[in-house]
């Protein structure tokens, strides 16, 4: 059984380029979370989706950031014109429908960005 | 607003040597609390939970944590850590929302 499938495992940038990471929920997940790990610091909350809906976004920078979890494929994590400040490795977590409180997340590799 | 503290950013230890994490949050409802480690190069696992029950939990490879409500704390325990044990180590707490809401994580370097 496959885990969750983040790709690329590093992407480079150079600013204000776009930056899109993939994240591919483990089988039978439909419930995808994005954390960012900036440097020196802990994992911070950015968005939960849940097939074809957002459900909470209150971590996602107001600009700039947008993220997707279509009906079919994966969920995409956007970043337009990104900055250096973006740099970070982007983490992706999934967990079953119908989880509960007590569920804890299924994490990917993650995605590393750096921009130049 | 909910916060979780992880005051040791890094630690080293020699092997053998017995391994105390700190982790304290600031929420006063019911919480769930989770420990993940983090090896180099490599996805965040689950090392061990407390949903509720006995507040001593046993995780994996050795680990346990004891979660002690009147002190809002959920500190991990090693008695005798291992060069593998070399990672980052995040306590995370959820309160009946969707987030998981991490500490800073702490470093832990084991010297053979």
């Amino acid at each position: 059984n496959a885990g969750v499938m983040q790709n690329p495992r590093h992407l480079v940038r150079r600013r204000g380029q776009e930056a899109r990471l993939r994240c591919s929920p483990m089988k039978g997940h439909s419930h995808v979370y994005w954390y960012r790990q900036l440097p020196e610091e802990g994992l911070k909350f950015m968005v939960y989706l849940q097939k074809e809906n957002i459900i909470d976004e209150s971590g996602m920078p107001k600009e700039r950031f947008s993220a997707e979890f279509p009906k079919e494929g994966p969920s995409i994590l956007r970043i337009q014109q990104v900055v250096r400040g973006d740099s970070a490795a982007y983490f992706c977590a999934s967990s079953p429908p119908g989880h509960t409180t007590n569920s804890p997340l299924h994490f990917g590799n993650g995605t590393r960005l750096t921009v130049t | 607003a909910q916060s979780v503290s992880q005051h040791n950013h890094h630690v080293i230890l020699s092997e053998a040597a017995s391994l105390e994490l700190g982790c304290n949050y600031s929420y006063g409802g019911t919480v769930n609390l989770f420990w993940y480690v983090q090896y180099p190069g490599q996805h965040l696992q689950l090392l061990l939970k407390y949903f509720s029950g006995d507040p001593l939990v046993k995780g994996i490879k050795g680990f346990e944590a004891e979660f002690i409500k009147s002190k809002f704390s959920f500190n991990l325990r090693k008695p005798s850590v291992q060069w593998s044990d070399t990672a980052e180590y995040f306590c995370a707490v959820k309160s009946g929302a969707n987030n998981l809401f991490f500490g800073t994580g702490t470093r832990l370097t084991v010297i053979p």
